[in-house]
């Protein structure tokens, strides 16, 4: 079974709006991290936001938010006031308790409209 | 810091050659990892390692060989190459997570292509 899932293959937004990009996971670990990453057309992997299993709150990092759904087991990426540099691909990755082994999703692509 | 290098960015092997590509890791980091990316996928694990002498499988080993002789260094070797390959192959680091967010930083990936 796919433990990460990613429904939206392509997602556009205008600049200066904000977009929700899904993600949804599968583990029977109590303990266990979310993560996204980005990757630009040049191809590197940029961490963007990690969330812990066990997070009361939800993570923050600048215009980036993760809403953390628990019982519905989706961590869903939030980016606030999009850019046109906010353009690119972004994978969901979850690593379960006990490892250090990211699984990926088969990303989103995002394009931002000016 | 130059963080995760990788070498080489490009290569274009035959059927049946072989290469190793090379990755190394300046943040003293303990844990290293060899993923690929196949077109419109996301990554998946070949090989990781916890430390040098230490290594394991990851979820698509087969074809696929690595040694862990220095903390900083972690290359992947590929034996008789196969078009099956062809892939985008990233290598990355981290610390043990260990309560901390232990994210993966990552190389800029090599191409290559088997023909």
């Amino acid at each position: 079974a796919q433990k990460i899932t990613q429904t939206q293959p392509g997602m556009f937004v205008q600049e200066k709006e904000a977009v929700t990009l899904d993600c949804t996971y599968d583990t029977s670990d109590p303990s266990y991290g979310l993560f996204w990453y980005k990757q630009p057309s040049s191809g590197e992997m940029i961490f963007l936001i990690y969330q812990g299993s066990y997070d009361q709150q939800n993570a923050t990092e600048g215009r980036y938010s993760l809403n953390f759904q628990k019982a519905r087991k989706s961590a869903n990426l939030v980016i606030s006031a999009s850019q046109l540099g906010d353009s690119a691909m972004y994978f969901c990755a979850m690593r379960e308790g006990g490892s250090e082994k990211l699984v990926f999703g088969k990303g989103t692509k995002l394009t931002v409209n000016p | 810091n130059a963080g995760v290098t990788q070498t080489p960015k490009f290569r274009i092997l035959k059927i049946g050659q072989s290469m190793t590509l090379q990755c190394a890791q300046d943040m003293n980091h303990n844990y290293m990892y060899w993923y690929r990316q196949d077109p419109g996928m996301g990554l998946k694990l070949i090989y990781y390692s916890v430390g040098a002498g230490i290594t394991d499988k990851g979820e698509v080993p087969n074809g696929y060989n690595v040694s862990r002789s220095t903390t900083e260094d972690f290359p992947l070797r590929l034996e008789l190459a196969a078009p099956s390959q062809t892939s985008v192959y990233f290598c990355a680091s981290s610390y043990p997570s260990g309560g901390a967010t232990g994210e993966q930083y990552f190389g800029p990936g090599t191409r290559l292509t088997v023909t």
